[in-house]
């Protein structure tokens, strides 16, 4: 059965400091993975695409990366900022993109 | 302006009720979809659309119906609403499938 599963379901971080979200999936066959950030009130918006052959990609102080021999990817946000604070969606495309299976997502807090 | 604009943000109905929800989007895309979120749930694929003659059913379409009235525009109906449907509504599109483009949501209670 498709499935991804994000962990920690929930974190809160103070202001300024790193962290790392994760990404488990059982999709096959994988085509991509995106995470999306979703501020509260809004709909999510995508923040990065890995697709097999990449192993890692940065967008500002965000990074993704990718082990497709482990079905495990990552997003790390450095020098965190209180407008981090949202819910952070992982979701794997299946071959041809005709299928798109969500996590569940894990909602980061940011404090002063 | 909103490049998917869902209308409206809010909105409470009672039971037995039939509502719809309106999705316009000035993308272009063919694909068009409609999403519900729920607590600790995620986002779950009600209907989706790849053209104006295409409609195909997600993992959660029963007690709703969709019409597609134009490239731009998807409408998502709740026939007789009961309290179970109150969640957070998205419509989203997309040009190849993979990214997805989101409206604001729209906030449904149902009492």
């Amino acid at each position: 059965k498709n499935q991804v599963e994000q962990s920690p379901q929930s974190l809160i971080i103070l202001e300024g400091k790193n962290c790392t979200l994760q990404c488990n999936y059982t999709v096959s066959p994988f085509s991509n993975l995106r995470w999306y950030k979703q501020d509260t009130g809004r709909g999510p918006v995508s923040l990065t695409i890995m697709t097999f052959s990449e192993n890692t990609k940065s967008n500002g102080r965000y990074t993704a990366t990718l082990d497709a021999d482990t079905k495990q990817s990552s997003l790390h946000i450095t020098a965190s900022q209180l407008s981090d604070s949202a819910s952070y969606i992982c979701v794997v495309s299946a071959q041809a993109g005709t299928a798109l299976i969500f996590g569940k997502g894990t909602t980061l807090s940011v404090s002063s | 302006d909103a490049d998917v604009t869902q209308t409206p943000r809010n909105r409470i109905t009672k039971t037995g009720k039939r509502i719809m929800l309106e999705c316009s989007q000035t993308k272009g895309h063919d694909r068009m979809y409609w999403y519900r979120q729920d607590p600790g749930l995620g986002l779950r694929l009600i209907y989706y659309s790849f053209d104006v003659k295409d409609i195909n059913k997600g993992e959660i379409s029963d007690g709703y119906s969709v019409s597609r009235q134009a490239q731009a525009k998807f409408s998502l109906s709740l026939e007789s609403a009961i309290p179970n449907q109150t969640a957070l509504y998205f419509c989203a599109t997309s040009e190849t499938g993979s990214k997805l483009f989101f409206g604001s949501g729209t906030q449904l209670s149902v009492l």
